[in-house]
């Protein structure tokens, strides 16, 4: 078990521009879910994946987010035209069933200058 | 919509004082638990979950949590804090058809020597 991978750890960008995160999960973890957490705040959910399948988004997200899994393993989440709003920390997370809490990686912190 | 409140957002303790932390709910349907723990500098991580079966569970280092399903409750209690507990502790909880967790705000413990 070598944990949920994000990569890049940080990212700074200027507003306009597009940015993507990478997310591997734990090895055969077929969920995989997508979260967004700001300063005092608790992580707030984006969009979660069953294999590739994305089964749920958040109505609060914009269109200008999109994530994908094609081949059901890691998953990428894109922001295009970002926002001094959109810096936060995305957070990943994968579980084998529902039964088992979701295991959280260290997350990708974006700062929008 | 399921929603998860902490009304304590910041706790501060001496060593071996106990701890309660309040977390409520609003969800009427069957519903699963968690407690995770994040320390400075550091992911995520699960301290206890509750499921279903004996509503008193315990979690790791010497935590635990009740669940009260009359009161829409899982606070969690620790009877001796030390200062390696020193974190931001979130409640969360997912029920019906969907495998999202629904975070609270977060309560930030402080425990001094």
């Amino acid at each position: 078990d070598t944990g949920v991978s994000q990569d890049p750890r940080h990212k700074i960008t200027k507003r306009g521009q597009n940015v993507t995160f990478r997310c591997d999960p734990i090895s055969e973890h077929n969920r995989l879910y997508w979260y967004r957490q700001t300063l005092g705040q608790g992580p707030e959910f984006l969009t979660y994946f069953q294999n590739e399948a994305q089964l749920e988004k958040s109505r609060l997200l914009s269109d200008r987010f999109s994530a994908e899994r094609p081949k059901g393993s890691f998953s990428t989440l894109e922001i295009q035209r970002t926002e001094q709003g959109d810096s936060a920390m995305y957070l990943c997370a994968s579980s084998l069933s529902r039964q088992l809490a979701p295991s959280f990686g260290a997350g990708t912190r974006l700062s929008v200058l | 919509a399921q929603s998860v409140s902490q009304h304590n957002h910041h706790v501060i303790l001496s060593e071996a004082a106990s701890l309660e932390l309040g977390c409520n709910y609003s969800y009427g349907g069957t519903v699963n638990l968690f407690w995770y723990v994040q320390y400075p500098g550091q992911h995520l991580q699960l301290l206890l979950k509750y499921f279903s079966g004996d509503p008193l569970v315990k979690g790791i280092k010497g935590f635990e949590a009740e669940f009260i399903k009359s009161k829409f409750s899982f606070n969690l209690r620790k009877p001796s804090v030390q200062w390696s507990d020193t974190a931001e502790y979130f409640c969360a909880v997912n029920g019906g058809n969907t495998d999202k967790l629904i975070f609270g705000t977060g309560t930030r413990l402080q425990v001094f020597p």
